[in-house]
This record gives structure tokens, sequence and C-alpha cells, in this order.
């Protein structure tokens, strides 16, 4: 089963709207990460939060996390046409487990102008 | 922008026809990934690398084979390639820890 899973699975919001995503995970972390992907395009890294940190941001980005929870959420501010993406999280093991990021099912974002 | 080259971006090609992906990166990482991702969906880890002559099967079983000979250069290969085949493939970098840099990937398309 999956170490991420994004809820929702789509979202379609209008410009200027805040965009929110969340992921759960299943066992513990050294990190997780979110990333963009365009349509046919390959992943593009957004951010980063460690396990031991609660609440980050990025420009109009903010990530939280909660390990109690097994939980992350982004959230994107102002939303603009130029946001319409699938967003991804992804969960790195560290050294407890494997080396390698687990991604989740990702969440379609549909910004309308 | 990643310095991480894919080719080709996009490949038809015939049932039983033997392929290779080619992945270039110009940064020096150690690790080098393949990530197999059909359209819409997440993405499965078929192979992972931490150095050169280090090859690892992922947690997606993939008929496809890697090789690491120089640290620049991570080629996916396929002997014959199926229908089945026929998916998106990533090639993506990193240092010790942290953000993956990705490729712009390699659409297959088996007839």
């Amino acid at each position: 089963s999956q170490q991420g899973e994004e809820d929702p699975q789509a979202l379609s919001i209008q410009e200027g709207e805040n965009a929110t995503m969340n992921c759960s995970y299943k066992t513990s972390i050294n990190n997780l990460q979110w990333y963009r992907q365009n349509s046919g395009r390959g992943l593009v890294h957004l951010i980063l939060i460690r396990s031991n940190e609660r609440e980050k941001h990025s420009g109009r980005l903010r990530v939280t996390l909660d390990t109690s929870k097994k939980s992350s959420s982004l959230l994107i501010t102002a939303s603009r046409a130029a946001d319409t993406a699938s967003y991804f999280c992804a969960t790195d093991l560290g050294d407890t487990g494997r080396r390698a990021l687990t991604f989740g099912s990702g969440t379609r974002l549909q910004v309308q102008p | 922008e990643a310095d991480i080259y894919q080719t080709p971006r996009y490949l038809v090609i015939g049932t039983g026809k033997k392929i290779t992906l080619e992945c270039s990166q110009t940064m020096g990482h150690d690790k080098m990934y393949w990530y197999q991702q059909d359209p819409g969906m997440e993405l499965h880890l078929i192979h992972y690398s931490y150095g050169v002559n280090s090859t690892e099967k992922g947690d997606l079983s993939s008929e496809s084979t890697v090789s690491r000979i120089r640290t620049e250069h991570f080629p996916l290969t396929l002997e014959s390639a199926r229908p089945s085949h026929t998916s998106q493939y990533l090639c993506a970098s990193s240092e010790v820890a942290g953000e993956l840099f990705f490729g712009e990937g390699s659409r297959l398309t088996v007839l």
C-alpha cells in the first residue's frame, strides 16, 4: 500500500483563492517533501520539511507537518492560473528504511482564470 | 533549472524491440533513480543507484535493467519491449539527503 496518500485527488478553484492539499503517511519519516508536476513533464521540488519541524514557508507556499497524526498539508495562497498542476508529497524514511523517496498519488489542481 | 537530461522524450516502438532510455546529470550526484509513472498516477520506484557499480531494484517489479558505469550516466534498458511497458519513465538524482532533481521524462509507447 502507498506510504503517502494525497487528499483530495482533484481540486478546482478560482484565481485568487487558496488551495489546500493534504498528505497522510504510514511510517516514521526523516523528512517530507512536496513536488509539483506540470502535465507531461518531470517533477519539480517545492519544499522540504524535516520531522522536527512543524511549519515551513516559501513564498506563497505554506507546509505543515503533524508527526503524531502522520500528516502534512500544503497551502498555496492567492492561487494563479499558472499554479495548475499535479502536486505530490514524498516521504523520506532516512536511515530507518529504504533510501529513496516514496511518492503519494497526487492532487490535481486546476486554477480557473 | 536541474541539470539532468533524458532522451528520448518520446518513443513509439514495436513489440519485441530492444530500447535504452538515457539519463545523464552534470551535478555530480552519487544517487540516481528511475521511477515509472502512468498518466495521472503515482510514481513507482523501479531502480536506484548509490554510486558507480551500485544498482538496486525498487518497489515495483520491472523487466528493465540499469547500469551505472559512470557517475553521470544511468541508462535503463528493456531487452524486449511489450505493450505493458507503455508508460512514462522519470529519471532523478540527489545528493546524500535532500531533494530529487528530475529529468523531463521519457514517454514510451509500445505497439
